[in-house]
C-alpha cells in the first residue's frame, strides 16, 4: 500500500545508546519531516527537509540529526539517547502542492531507560 | 509566528448526540487548516481540510468542520456521535504562502459513551 513507511515500530534503548529510525514514502513526496508527540504536547516539529537536499530545524531539534538520503527516505538520528527523548516518533510526508497536508507514518515507540 | 489551540483536553458525548471539538488559530495571512485524527496506537489519519470557499467543510466519518474567520476559529462536528469516534482529535494550521509547515494544537481526545 502507497504511504509512509516507518522502522522500528518500538524500540527500548539504555541511555547513551545510539539509533536511526528510519522513513521511507512511495508518493513522490518533495517534503518530509520528522515529529515527537509527547501527552499534553501534541507534535512537536524536530526537523524537517522541504526538498531533496535540504534539511531545516524544527521547533525541538536538540538531540537529534537528520539526513535526506533521496526523495523517499528521512532518517532521524539519536547519537547519544536521553530519557527525556522517550516519545513516540511520526515521519510524515506533503505533496508538492501547498493544500494537501501531510500523510503520516505509523509511529515508533521509543523508550530510553 | 503560527500557532493552534484546542481549549478542551477531553470532550465527553453520549452517544448518538451531536458533537463539536474546538479549534482556534493564529496564521498570519490566509489559513489552511486541517483536521486529523488519531486511534489507539496508529498514525494521524487526515479528516478534513478548509483551503478557500464555502465555511463548511464536509469531510470523512460524517465529519464536518466550521471556518470563522473573524473568530479565527475552526471546530470540527458531527451531528450524531457513535463510539467508534472515540480517538484523539488534532488541529492543525499553515499559511496559504510560502512552504507548508503543519503547527499542531494539542490535541483533544474524544469520548462517546453508549
Amino acid at each position: 500500500n502507497a504511504g509512509v513507511t516507518q522502522t522500528p515500530k518500538f524500540q527500548v534503548l539504555k541511555t547513551g545508546q545510539s539509533m536511526t529510525l528510519q522513513c521511507a514514502q512511495d508518493m513522490n513526496h518533495n517534503s518530509m519531516y520528522w515529529y515527537r508527540q509527547d501527552p499534553g504536547m501534541g507534535l512537536r516539529l524536530i526537523y524537517y527537509s522541504a526538498s531533496e537536499g535540504t534539511t531545516d530545524k524544527g521547533e525541538v531539534p536538540n538531540g537529534y540529526n537528520v539526513s535526506r538520503l533521496n526523495k523517499r527516505e528521512f532518517s532521524l538520528r539519536l547519537e547519544s539517547a536521553a530519557p527525556s527523548q522517550t516519545s513516540v516518533y511520526f515521519c510524515a510526508s506533503s505533496d508538492p502542492g501547498r493544500s494537501y497536508g501531510y500523510t503520516f507514518g505509523s509511529g515508533t515507540r521509543l523508550t530510553v531507560v | 509566528a503560527q500557532s493552534v489551540a484546542q481549549p478542551e483536553d477531553q470532550v465527553n458525548v453520549a452517544e448518538g448526540n451531536p458533537l463539536t471539538v474546538k479549534c482556534t488559530y493564529s496564521v498570519s495571512g490566509n489559513p489552511y487548516l486541517f483536521w486529523y485524527v488519531q486511534y489507539p496506537n496508529r498514525g494521524l489519519q487526515f479528516l478534513l481540510k478548509y483551503i478557500t470557499g464555502d465555511n463548511l467543510v464536509k469531510g470523512s466519518y460524517g465529519f464536518e468542520a466550521e471556518f470563522n474567520k473573524s473568530q479565527t476559529s475552526f471546530h470540527l462536528k458531527k451531528p450524531s456521535a457513535l463510539v467508534s469516534d472515540s480517538a484523539l482529535y488534532f488541529c492543525a494550521a499553515t499559511r496559504d504562502t510560502g512552504f507548508q509547515k503543519l503547527v499542531f494544537g494539542t490535541g483533544t481526545r474524544l469520548l462517546v459513551s453508549p
